[in-house]
C-alpha cells in the first residue's frame, strides 16, 4: 500500500515570497489534514478536511495560508507572503474517516525555510 | 488552558533496559489518546491507541496506560534496543465525535545506548 506522497521534500524561500506544498494522501482516506512543526515542538494542526469539505482550520493563518482539496483526493497548502516564523516542516496525514481515534498516516514533510 | 506535557528532558537508558515516557494532560477529556514515534526528517508513525476505559494495551515490546484520573499516560519499551531511539510523541483526541483531531505534545527524545 502506497503511503502518504509529499513534494516538494525541501523548499528554501526569502520572506515575502510564496510557496506551495502538494499531497497525495493514501487512496480511499476521506480525511486528510495538514500540520506545521516548528523545530523541537509536536505538530500541530493547520486544516483538517473531510472529502473536499473543511472540518477545522481555526487554527490557520487564513490572511496568509490558504488550502485546498478541490476533488476531495489530493491537496495543496499555500503561503503567501511567507514569514521569517513560517520556517518549520510542513506534514501532510491522511486517515480512514474523521472519527475520534482515528490513526494517523504521515508523510515525510516539507522542510520550509524562509530567509 | 489545555495543556499536554511530555518529559521535559531527553531520556537516555542502556540497552536491555525498560524506557519509561510521560504524557500529562490538563483541561482535556480525551476520549482515545495515540503514541507515535518519529524517526529525523521523518514523519510520525503511529503505535499505539488505548480508549477512555482501557487501564492498559500491550503490543509486542511496547505497553501504554492510561489514569485518567491521574490525566497521565505511560508508554513503556522493554528489553529496549538502540534501534529504539527515536522522538516519541502522544495525541489526544478531545472528543468522541465524528470532529475528532489529535492534538501533539512536544514529545520526547529518547537515545538507547549499546
Amino acid at each position: 500500500e502506497a503511503g502518504v506522497a509529499q513534494s516538494p521534500r525541501y523548499k528554501i524561500i526569502e520572506k515575502r515570497q510564496s510557496v506551495a506544498f502538494w499531497c497525495n494522501p493514501i487512496s480511499g482516506h476521506a480525511t486528510l489534514y495538514w500540520y506545521q512543526q516548528i523545530l523541537g515542538q509536536g505538530p500541530k494542526l493547520l486544516i483538517q478536511f473531510q472529502n473536499n469539505g473543511v472540518v477545522d482550520d481555526s487554527q490557520l493563518p487564513k490572511d496568509r495560508f490558504s488550502a485546498e482539496r478541490l476533488k476531495g483526493v489530493d491537496s495543496t497548502l499555500k503561503i503567501q507572503p511567507a514569514k521569517l516564523e513560517d520556517s518549520a516542516v510542513y506534514l501532510c496525514a491522511s486517515s480512514l474517516s474523521a472519527g475520534g481515534g482515528e490513526k494517523l498516516f504521515f508523510g515525510s514533510g516539507t522542510q520550509l525555510s524562509v530567509l | 488552558s489545555q495543556k499536554i506535557e511530555q518529559n521535559s528532558e531527553a531520556l537516555n537508558i542502556q540497552e536491555g533496559k525498560t524506557a519509561t515516557l510521560t504524557c500529562n494532560y490538563t483541561n482535556y477529556s480525551p476520549a482515545y489518546l495515540q503514541w507515535y514515534r518519529q524517526d529525523p526528517g521523518r514523519g510520525p508513525v503511529f503505535l499505539l491507541l488505548i480508549r477512555e476505559n482501557e487501564k492498559e494495551k500491550r503490543k509486542e515490546r511496547l505497553k501504554v496506560t492510561f489514569d485518567t484520573t491521574l490525566k497521565q499516560s505511560l508508554f513503556h519499551i522493554t528489553a529496549s534496543q538502540p534501534a529504539d531511539s527515536a522522538t516519541y510523541l502522544c495525541a489526544l483526541d478531545s472528543t468522541n465525535t465524528n470532529a475528532g483531531k489529535s492534538t501533539f505534545g512536544d514529545g520526547t527524545t529518547l537515545t538507547v545506548k549499546p
